[in-house]
């Protein structure tokens, strides 16, 4: 089983509609978790950090479920601009930088 | 916010070659950097950890011999690949971190160094 999972896609979906992906990590001890963003060849960026109270920044929303070791993000009035690849990103030691990526959701805005 | 800058940004070499990626960190002083690789539609799988002035940390499968991580201060990492081969061609990144006592510490990422090696 991979160390954390994700729905490849690709989500084509159209501008203004919400969408959302979910990641499942199989670690139980793993401490923090984030969405990057990455754009076609280039880096990944971070997007926001998951936190279990569930956090929102603007039109995203990023949920932790530790007993179902799930993470979801939320899109709403998707904009073309949100065209890209998530990651799912999990640490599983807290002091140890080590990131676990997963495979990354592909999503496309169509206008 | 933090930048990390790669040099090159792209490269193409002949087979048995080596390649070196230079990765800087521009604004801070990194305690550590890490080395990723990612081959097209895949994930970001992470090669090494470098600290400034110790040996890197290979992870399992990746050769250290071949991947050769030179990390001479707080600002800058080197990668050379050695002797390579058509199958190292990938989209090599880098990224880069200071310690914050008590929290995790966002990683800073690179451009990245897109090699093809004929």
């Amino acid at each position: 089983r991979k160390e954390v999972e994700q729905d490849p896609g690709p989500f084509n979906v159209p501008e203004g509609a919400t969408v959302a992906f979910n990641c499942t990590y199989s670690n139980s001890a793993s401490q923090s978790f984030f969405w990057y963003r990455q754009d076609c060849r280039k880096e990944p960026k971070l997007l926001m950090s998951v936190y279990s109270s569930g956090n929102e920044d603007g039109r995203f929303t990023a949920q932790l479920n530790r007993a179902s070791q799930y993470i979801s993000l939320l899109i709403r009035d998707s904009k073309l601009s949100d065209s890209a690849t998530y990651l799912c990103v999990v640490n599983a030691t807290f002091g140890n930088e080590k990131l676990t990526f997963g495979t990354g959701t592909r999503l496309t805005i169509i206008p | 916010g933090a930048v990390v800058s790669q040099h090159p940004s792209w490269v193409i070499c002949k087979s048995g070659t080596s390649v070196k990626i230079e990765c800087r960190s521009l604004d801070f002083q990194a305690t550590t950097m890490f080395w990723y690789r990612q081959f097209p539609k895949q994930s970001l799988m992470l090669m090494a950890t470098s600290n400034e002035g110790s040996k890197a940390t290979y992870e399992q499968g990746v050769e250290k011999d071949k991947f050769l991580i030179n990390h001479a201060s707080l600002t800058l990492s080197t990668l050379t690949v050695t002797s390579a081969h058509p199958e190292d061609s990938s989209f090599y990144i880098c990224s880069a971190t200071y310690l914050l006592a008590g929290s995790h510490n966002e990683q800073f990422f690179g451009p990245g160094t897109r090699l093809t090696v004929l």
